[in-house]
């Protein structure tokens, strides 16, 4: 059974930083790898989806990458503003999706 | 296009009521499906569909049934409902396809059982 995992569950960072999120899966048979972000009380929002056959995706200020054969991808967010700050879901997408539990991103001005 | 739809975006229910999450898109994605979403869990899949006339169960399908007679909507029916249902619920829509698309998401419904 494919289990997701994030590291750390929650991060509180200075504005300006960059920061990395982390996603971790355990089989790697998947189609696709999807970044989304949440607000509080609020929907999902696509950030990013990388397809299997890809290393990586960009979109402004964000970046994630794949390592399907280490079952890890991360989410790159340059130049962090207060606004970025949400809970930040991965998802993987084999037979179903599967999703991770989050990590919860402070941005203080 | 409107996206995903869901209501009601509340409800409060009492132990063994029954009820329906009603929830529509307009993109006409042949995949839906429905998510409850607990604290420090993640995102759990509850049943599914690949089209119109069928479902199929998901994760944690207990205590909840789906029909899916149109390819824009798909309920989601409680029978009766109990305190551990209380989650919060969402709906998602894609294309179907090997190579797998984007799926997006629908505002939620959060749901407490009394």
């Amino acid at each position: 059974k494919q289990e997701v995992t994030q590291i750390p569950a929650a991060l509180s960072v200075p504005e300006g930083e960059n920061l990395v999120l982390n996603c971790s899966f355990t089989d790697s048979a998947i189609y696709n790898l999807q970044w989304f972000r949440q607000d509080p009380g609020k929907g999902l929002t696509s950030l990013l989806l990388i397809q299997s056959s890809q290393r990586e995706q960009t979109s402004g200020r964000l970046n994630a990458s794949l390592d399907k054969s280490s079952g890890r991808s991360t989410l790159y967010i340059a130049a962090s503003q207060p606004g970025d700050s949400a809970t930040y879901l991965c998802a993987v997408h084999d037979n179903d999706m599967r999703f991770g539990a989050g990590t919860r991103l402070t941005v203080k001005p | 296009n409107a996206g995903v739809t869901q209501t009601p975006k509340f409800q409060v229910l009492k132990t063994g009521q029954s009820m329906t999450l009603q929830c529509a898109q307009d993109m006409n994605h042949e995949y839906m499906s429905w998510y409850r979403q607990d604290p420090g869990m993640g995102l759990r899949l509850i049943h599914y569909s690949v089209g119109a006339g069928i479902t199929d169960q998901g994760e944690v399908p207990n205590g909840y049934n789906v029909s899916r007679s149109t390819t824009e909507d798909f309920p989601l029916r409680l029978l009766s409902a109990a305190p551990s249902q209380t989650s919060v619920y969402f709906c998602a829509s894609r294309q179907q396809g090997i190579s797998s698309y984007e799926q997006y998401f629908g505002p939620g419904t959060r749901l407490t059982v009394t």
